[in-house]
């Protein structure tokens, strides 16, 4: 099945500055690719997802690349925010949904 | 707005009894239903994917007669711990896939089970 991995487990950034987490994945199959960011006892929220055959999607201050070939993605947030704090989660599928660990991000001001 | 519904949001049970939990999608139906455990500050893994009219299909490693699954509608699916232990405390989180928006995961709010 897939294996999902997600680095760093947690990231600590001042306000105003750029954030990336980064998920490699194992199989080849797998063509869907969300991030969810999920607060403290919160459900997950789907804040931005691609499809294996674009590499590069943009909304806002988010983005996330692909690199097929190197099996692993990336989300960059950029110009942070106290409220972007949360653990981000990146997702892949091939028949089901397999999650990262996750990554606690903590914008600091 | 939420489109997956999920009651209750938390439950305090003693050891031994058994808790349901509810999903209910909203405004759509969905033949199919995932529902995921999350301890704490861990990430969210497949417990098993429930089938509308059909059995549920249960991760490798998922005790099906411990956790049953019920899909007897189009709008709603049940998680029912049997038999809960302390060691069955966690987050209980269920999903569904809106009608047109693809491979898109949508939540719900999740249930905090806490076991005497």
């Amino acid at each position: 099945g897939e294996n999902v991995e997600q680095h760093p487990s947690t990231l600590s950034v001042q306000e105003g500055d750029s954030a990336v987490i980064k998920c490699t994945y194992s199989d080849s199959a797998s063509n869907y690719f969300p991030w969810y960011k999920q607060e403290l006892g919160k459900r997950p929220q789907l804040i931005i997802d691609i499809r294996s055959n674009v590499g590069e999607k943009k909304d806002q201050r988010i983005a996330v690349t692909l690199n097929k070939t190197a099996k692993h993605f990336s989300l960059h947030i950029t110009e942070t925010q106290p409220e972007d704090s949360a653990v981000y989660f990146c997702a892949g599928t091939a028949s089901k949904l397999t999650f990262g660990t996750g990554t606690r991000l903590q914008v600091t001001l | 707005g939420a489109v997956v519904s999920q009651h209750p949001s938390r439950v305090i049970c003693k050891s031994g009894t058994s808790v349901k939990i509810e999903c209910r999608s909203l405004d759509f139906q969905a033949t199919t239903m995932f529902w995921y455990r999350q301890f704490p500050k861990k990430s969210l893994m497949l417990m098993a994917t429930s089938n509308e009219g059909s059995k549920a299909t249960y991760e490798q490693g998922v005790e099906k007669d411990k956790f049953l699954i019920n899909h007897a509608s189009l709008t709603l699916s049940t998680l029912t711990v049997t038999s809960a232990h302390p060691e069955d405390s966690s987050f209980y989180i269920c999903s569904a896939r809106l009608p047109g928006q693809g491979d898109k995961l949508f939540f719900g709010s999740g249930t905090q089970l806490s076991v005497l």
